[in-house]
């Protein structure tokens, strides 16, 4: 079936490093991306990786992938105020680009000062 | 360079009611997709236009319906509308070459009463 799973909340300190997971499903899923929401407003692409790939590095984000596991996770170094938000793990459905990502419920970052 | 933009920005309609939602892609994008995000919950896919057609659909009732124009923008159509369809309509637009970068606008936040 069609799911993905995320934790729902994260507390972290201002300067400390944030990670947020996830776990997918389908195997075949070419892309997988992680989307920022503020409140009200709708979702921010922050970063994507290819499914040939395990790491990618993008200034303060690193996303890790474990194909075998089927697991995801989005790493934000420096954690600043800002960064409150919710961030949704999505896949891509199948190998082919048909627009249908399968969303995460949402991790709910909260950054204490 | 104007991003994804929706309109309207809320909505407030009542139960039976028909509601049309609009979108303009992102300049470039010819590929538009419309999702459902209820309160706390992730964006759950309802169907994507391309080429004045729709190529992939969700698991979504008849009542929801889209078109897409000669100029790429796009409108979602539900009909009868149910207290169960308040929800953030949310856009997004991509470029169909390959690689599935989604790009979404801040949606159309409908209340239905």
């Amino acid at each position: 079936g069609e799911d993905v799973e995320q934790s729902l909340f994260l507390s972290v300190r201002e300067g400390d490093s944030s990670v947020i997971n996830c776990t997918y499903t389908d195997s075949s899923s070419t892309y997988l991306y992680w989307y920022k929401q503020e409140p009200g407003a709708g979702l921010q692409l922050l970063t994507y990786i290819f499914s040939n790939m395990d790491m990618k590095q993008d200034q303060r984000l690193t996303v890790l992938l474990n194909k075998k596991d089927k697991h995801l996770s989005l790493r934000i170094a420096d954690t600043q105020t800002g960064d409150s938000a919710i961030y949704f793990c999505a896949e891509s459905m199948g190998s082919s680009n048909t627009g249908k990502l399968i969303f995460g419920q949402g991790t709910t970052l909260q950054v204490k000062p | 360079d104007a991003g994804v933009t929706q309109s309207p920005t809320h909505l407030i309609k009542t139960r039976g009611q028909q509601v049309t939602l609009r979108c303009s892609p992102k300049s470039g994008h010819d590929t538009v997709s419309w999702y459902q995000q209820a309160l706390g919950q992730g964006p759950q896919f309802i169907f994507q236009y391309y080429e004045e057609e729709e190529r992939q659909r969700g698991n979504f009732p008849d009542r929801f319906s889209g078109h897409q124009f000669p100029n790429y923008s796009s409108e979602l159509n539900v009909n009868a509308l149910l207290l169960g369809d308040s929800a953030l309509y949310l856009c997004a637009s991509s470029f169909d070459t390959g690689g599935s970068k989604l790009f979404f606008g801040s949606g159309t936040q409908l209340s239905v009463l």
